[in-house]
C-alpha cells in the first residue's frame, strides 16, 4: 500500500518564488527521505530527516517533519528554472513482508518558469 | 553522475523477444534494487538484492528474471513481455539494504525506457 502521498500533484511558479510541497504518510516512521527526478533521469536523493528532528536545511532546501500529523514538507527557496523536476517523499515500510523497503509517493511535478 | 549506470537507455522490443537490462554501480554498495516507474503511478519495487542474494521478489511476473552475478552488477532478463510492461525501469543501490530504520539513501541510475510493441 502507498505510504507517502505528495501534495499538490503539480505546482507551477515563477523563478525566484518559493515552492512548498507536502507529504503525508500513514504509519510510524524512523525517518523520511526526499528525492528529485528530472525528466528522463533517475531519482536523486536530496535530504533525510529523522523522526526526532523537526527541521533540516540543505542549501536552498528546508524540510520539516511533524510526526504528530504524519506529514513532512519540502520548501525550495528562491527557485530557479533548474529546479523544474518531480519531487518524491519516501518512507520505509516497517511491517510485514515489505519491511525495510522504501515506499515512494506519486510525486509533485514542479515547474519553475523563467 | 550518481555512480549507477544503466544500459541501454532506450529499448523497443516485440512481445516475443528476449532482452536484458544491465545495471552497474561503482559505489561499493552491497544492496541493489530494480524499480518500475509507470506514468501516474508510484514507483514500484520489483526486486532487492543484498550481498548478491535476492531478498525480495515483490510479486513480479515470471517474465521478469533478475540476476546478480556480483555486488556491482545487476541484470533484468525480459521475455514474452506484455504491452503493459512498457515503463521506465530504474536500478538503484545503497550501502546496505535499507532496513527497518530507513536510513540508507538510494542512488539511482537514469533508467531504461522500455517500449513493448
Amino acid at each position: 500500500s502507498q505510504q507517502g502521498e505528495e501534495d499538490p500533484q503539480a505546482l507551477s511558479i515563477q523563478e525566484g518564488e518559493n515552492a512548498t510541497m507536502n507529504c503525508s504518510y500513514k504509519t510510524s516512521i524512523n525517518n523520511l527521505q526526499w528525492y528529485r527526478q528530472n525528466s528522463g533521469r533517475g531519482l536523486v536523493h536530496l535530504i533525510l530527516i529523522r523522526s526526532n528532528e523537526r527541521e533540516k536545511h540543505s542549501g536552498r532546501l528546508r524540510v520539516t517533519l511533524d510526526t504528530s500529523k504524519k506529514s513532512s514538507s519540502l520548501l525550495i527557496t528562491a527557485s530557479r528554472a533548474a529546479d523544474t523536476a518531480s519531487y518524491f517523499c519516501a518512507t520505509v515500510a516497517g511491517y510485514g513482508g515489505s519491511q525495510g523497503n522504501l515506499i515512494f509517493g506519486k510525486g509533485t511535478k514542479l515547474s519553475v518558469k523563467p | 553522475e550518481t555512480g549507477v549506470t544503466q544500459t541501454p537507455r532506450h529499448l523497443v522490443m516485440g512481445m516475443t523477444n528476449k532482452k536484458s537490462l544491465k545495471c552497474e554501480q561503482h559505489l561499493g554498495h552491497n544492496a541493489m534494487y530494480w524499480y518500475k516507474q509507470s506514468a501516474k503511478k508510484p514507483l514500484e519495487l520489483m526486486f532487492v538484492y543484498s550481498l548478491e542474494e535476492r531478498v525480495e521478489n515483490n510479486s513480479v511476473p515470471s517474465r521478469f528474471s533478475p540476476e546478480c552475478p556480483n555486488s556491482s552488477h545487476l541484470f533484468l532478463h525480459l521475455h514474452t513481455l506484455q504491452p503493459e510492461d512498457s515503463a521506465l525501469y530504474l536500478c538503484a543501490s545503497s550501502q546496505d539494504r535499507t532496513g527497518s530504520l530507513g536510513n540508507q539513501p538510494q542512488h539511482f541510475g537514469d533508467g531504461t525506457r522500455l517500449s513493448i510493441l
